[in-house]
């Protein structure tokens, strides 16, 4: 079975400045990890995604995430937010046609 | 060009009653999904269907009946509606079975009073 856990439920932070997004998956296979958005009143959509390879992922919006496997982490980044990056961002693991997500972490960025 | 949609966008009504949202997608996918989001913004799959054929059933309530005509469409049908039903329902689909980026509607808001 496979879990994950988002760190931080909220998430309050300035313009411009970075932010980081906690996620730590538990699973007995290998996985593939996402980082999916959903702003105010629309469905989901994928920032990034890791299946294999790099650990470091660039995605959408110059957000990334950095995939640790001996932590279980697949981290959240993004050096310079905007009021627009304000949203409900959530994890998600895979390791078979189904996806896990958490709990989510809601941004806020304040002028 | 909307990938995919779903009707309706919100939705109210009262216990006891049954109601369908149809949700389709035109990006010639083989598999969609059904999510539900609760008050407090957790996912949780629900179903999952692949060229029309049940995949996934997360143990939903038998009031809750899938029904895909065709690989483009998945709708979902609710018999007597409960409160605890209330949530957005999201539909999802993906190119195969085991291909992992899900491309999601903009949700259903179910509201039962």
């Amino acid at each position: 079975a496979q879990s994950v856990t988002q760190l931080d439920s909220q998430v309050p932070v300035f313009e411009e400045a970075p932010v980081e997004l906690r996620c730590n998956y538990s699973s007995s296979v290998s996985v593939y990890l996402f980082w999916y958005v959903q702003y105010p009143n629309q469905g989901l959509q994928l920032l990034l995604k890791y299946l294999s390879g790099s650990t470091l992922v660039k995605g959408i919006n110059g957000f990334e995430a950095e995939f640790n496997k001996s932590q279980t982490s697949f981290h959240l980044r993004k050096p310079s937010v905007h009021i627009s990056d304000t949203a409900e961002y959530f994890c998600a693991v895979s390791n078979d046609y189904k996806l896990s997500f958490g709990a989510g972490t809601t941004v806020t960025v304040r002028a | 060009d909307t990938a995919v949609s779903q009707t309706p966008k919100y939705l109210v009504t009262q216990m006891g009653n049954d109601k369908s949202i149809k949700c389709e997608q035109n990006l010639g996918h083989d598999t969609m999904y059904w999510y539900k989001q609760d008050s407090k913004k957790f996912l949780k799959i629900m179903f999952s269907y692949n060229n029309k054929e049940l995949i996934i059933n997360e143990t939903v309530p038998n009031r809750f009946s899938p029904k895909s005509p065709d690989k483009a469409h998945l709708n979902l049908h609710i018999n007597s509606l409960e409160l605890g039903d209330s949530a957005v329902y999201f539909c999802a689909s993906s190119q195969e079975l085991f291909t992992y980026e899900q491309y999601f509607g903009p949700g259903t808001r179910l509201t039962v009073t």
